[in-house]
């Protein structure tokens, strides 16, 4: 089973760092592209970043770029979103999906987020 | 950045009823469209991908159609379970944006 669980999530002071993880199983996690997508509570969903299936290739969102930083490692089956300087509208469920596709610096070929984790929850607040 | 549109943002509907839902890129995205259909407390599902594939699994009461600017998704005949909310979201370049979704509810 294709199986993606996110991990990681909390409260964080305003200013503050949190690392996601998001543990892929029952797919060959290196041949995929992998994104993050967040959910504020109670609105829609916004992404905010890509990372091809070598980690070569990464795209933000400018709502997050300076500040989070997605990596992965191939070995470990996982992927993570470094999040530093957070902000109280960065407050949102965070989830990561597979993408079978891939983005070079111009364009996209064939993307689409299938399946997605459960989700974690990140809230900034003091 | 490519801006996505939907319209209705919300509507009311029974069981059985064909219901279809509209998109709209701010400019050609050719067949680069997916649709999702998120449930309360849940991660979105993919339904549709590439404009008009089914996703494995989803039931054919779905459709999508469109290229270019304009697409749509049809259920053909509402069932209890499709009660949720839909997003689009274009994969044509990046930022890959979603739109602000539709949500079906029962009437």
């Amino acid at each position: 089973e294709v199986q993606l669980v996110e991990s990681g999530g909390g409260l964080v002071q305003p200013g503050g760092s949190l690392r996601l993880s998001c543990a892929a199983s029952g797919f060959t996690f290196s041949t995929y592209s992998m994104n993050w997508v967040r959910q504020a509570p109670g609105k829609g969903l916004e992404w905010i970043s890509y990372i091809s299936s070598s980690g070569k290739t990464i795209h933000y969102a400018d709502s997050v770029k300076g500040r989070f930083t997605i990596s992965r490692d191939n070995d470990k089956n996982s992927l993570y979103l470094q999040m530093n300087s957070l902000r109280a509208e960065d407050t949102a469920v965070y989830y990561c999906a597979r993408d079978p596709g891939y983005c070079s610096d111009i364009s996209c070929y064939g993307n689409w987020f299938d399946p997605w984790g459960q989700g974690t929850l990140v809230t900034v607040s003091s | 950045d490519i801006q996505m549109t939907q319209s209705p943002s919300s509507l009311s509907a029974s069981v059985g009823d064909r219901v279809t839902i509209t998109c709209r890129a701010s400019q050609s995205i050719s067949s680069y469209l997916n649709w999702y259909q998120q449930k309360p407390g849940k991660a979105p599902k993919l339904l549709i991908y590439s404009a008009s594939s089914l996703q494995s699994g989803v039931p054919s009461r779905f459709s999508g159609s469109g290229s270019g600017t304009d697409f749509t998704l049809a259920i053909s005949s509402l069932q209890f379970e499709d009660f949720a909310t839909y997003y689009c979201q274009q994969s044509y370049s990046t930022p890959l944006t979603f739109g602000p979704g539709t949500k079906v509810d029962i009437q």
